[in-house]
């Protein structure tokens, strides 16, 4: 079975800081990487995404960073607010024609609490 | 704007009932699926279709069947629910193996 591995489980910061969120996974076949962010309550929603031809993708406050030779992408939170406090779940998958449970899977999640 | 909609947000049931949750997406999308969350775990996959009267089992069907007769609706059944079956159960629907869409939630209690 193909697995995604999440890390850290829960993080904590303070206002202001910057909480680095890692996605390690196995299937070097997976060809689209998003993060995905849930409130409480709520179902996840996609964040941000990138796909394999570039190293780093940044929107707003949030960077992806990618790295293809270690199998491992990145969430960056610049200048994190309370309201970002959120589970983050990265979810590697595959573009395929047809769907393969192998070819997509959750990480464990990360509980991110910023402090005021 | 995508909408995934989840027939209740929550529910609480007997052990030994029979259970269902309905899912309906309105963006024509070919996929649809149904996790269950739960703390410390993520989301781990129950069952997914690609294709109206298609299915495939996720990690974790035992337990667990689906229905998809229409192409907006996937129904996820509980035949025998289960004191351990409780959980926050989402579905979600895309086109391929894109972006997934999840609904808000049904969380389910059994007692």
């Amino acid at each position: 079975q193909q697995q995604v591995k999440q890390s850290p489980q829960s993080l904590i910061v303070q206002k202001g800081g910057i909480p680095i969120i890692n996605c390690a996974y196995e299937n070097t076949a997976f060809d689209y990487f998003p993060w995905y962010q849930q409130f409480p309550g709520k179902g996840p929603a996609l964040l941000i995404a990138i796909r394999p031809d570039v190293s780093e993708k940044k929107e707003g406050r949030f960077t992806i960073s990618f790295n293809k030779s270690a199998k491992q992408f990145s969430l960056h939170i610049m200048d994190s607010q309370p309201g970002d406090s959120a589970t983050y779940f990265c979810a590697p998958s595959k573009i395929l024609s047809t769907t393969r449970t192998d070819d997509m899977r959750f990480g464990a999640g990360t509980r991110l609490t910023v402090k005021p | 704007d995508v909408k995934v909609t989840q027939s209740s947000r929550y529910l609480v049931k007997r052990t030994g009932e029979k259970v269902f949750l309905e899912c309906v997406q309105d963006m024509d999308h070919e996929n649809m699926f149904w996790y269950r969350q739960d703390p410390g775990l993520g989301l781990r996959l129950i069952y997914f279709s690609y294709d109206v009267k298609m299915k495939e089992k996720g990690d974790i069907p035992e337990g667990y069947s689906v229905s998809r007769e229409k192409k907006e609706r996937f129904s996820l059944i509980l035949e025998s629910a289960s004191t351990n079956q409780t959980s926050m159960y989402l579905c979600a629907s895309n086109k391929r193996t894109d972006t997934q869409y999840f609904g808000p939630g049904t969380r389910l209690t059994v007692l």
